[in-house]
């Protein structure tokens, strides 16, 4: 079963406007993780930010935010002020459990590109 | 730090051919996974290290795959013999408790074609 649904294929977006990019999960697991990650078309996997399936607030890192609604299990990335540098593949992970023994599974991933 | 170190970055190699591909974690850290990312079936986990040791190898495709960590600081993937199917970016990431959730970091990845 598949445990990390990213349903947007594609987005376009218009530079310095904000974007959402969805991701939603499924785990029985009380304790988890949740990461973003961006992909440029360098190839490059870099780590975005990260959250806690106990953390009381969201996560934010500089323009990335993580939307994270737990009882919908829900992860959304925000990207606010959006550039052209961040025209990448973006993917939501899971690790279950809060143990550096689990292992991280990703979505398909999301491809955003920034029109200027 | 250096970070996580891949090499080779491109391998073109023929059908039949027996492909190493080789990594070096970043220091202290320990656990090492190595990932295949193909347009098909996106991101697939093949392997990954604790200590040096296997942990967990239930996604190695086949058993032309195999993948050793004899210390440290170095872990090969050696694929034999190779098959255009097996043509992908493999990652390979490391990780340590101390890190922001666990989060891996990962090389640059190693983009092998078989033709």
């Amino acid at each position: 079963a598949q445990k990390i649904t990213q349903t947007q294929p594609g987005m376009f977006v218009q530079e310095k406007e904000a974007v959402t990019l969805d991701c939603t999960y499924d785990t029985s697991d009380p304790s988890y993780g949740l990461f973003w990650y961006k992909q440029p078309s360098s190839g490059e996997m870099i780590f975005l930010i990260y959250q806690g399936s106990y953390d009381q607030q969201n996560a934010t890192e500089g323009r990335y935010s993580l939307n994270f609604q737990k009882a919908r299990k829900s992860a959304n990335l925000v990207i606010s002020a959006s550039q052209l540098g961040d025209s990448a593949m973006y993917f939501c992970a899971m690790r279950e459990g809060d143990s550096s023994a689990s292992k991280i599974i990703f979505g398909s991933g999301t491809r955003l590109s920034i029109r200027p | 730090d250096a970070g996580v170190i891949q090499s080779p970055r491109h391998e073109v190699t023929e059908m039949g051919q027996e492909v190493t591909l080789r990594c070096k974690p970043i220091s202290g850290h320990d656990y090492l996974f190595w990932y295949r990312q193909t347009m098909m079936r996106g991101l697939e986990l093949l392997i990954y290290f604790n200590n040096n040791v296997p942990i967990d190898d239930s996604g190695m495709p086949e058993d032309r795959f195999s993948a050793k960590m004899p210390n440290a600081s170095f872990s090969t993937l050696k694929i034999q013999p190779s098959e255009p199917r097996d043509s992908a970016v493999y990652f390979c990431a490391s990780s340590s408790p101390g890190g922001r959730g666990y989060g891996y970091t990962f090389g640059s990845g190693t983009r092998l074609t078989v033709v």
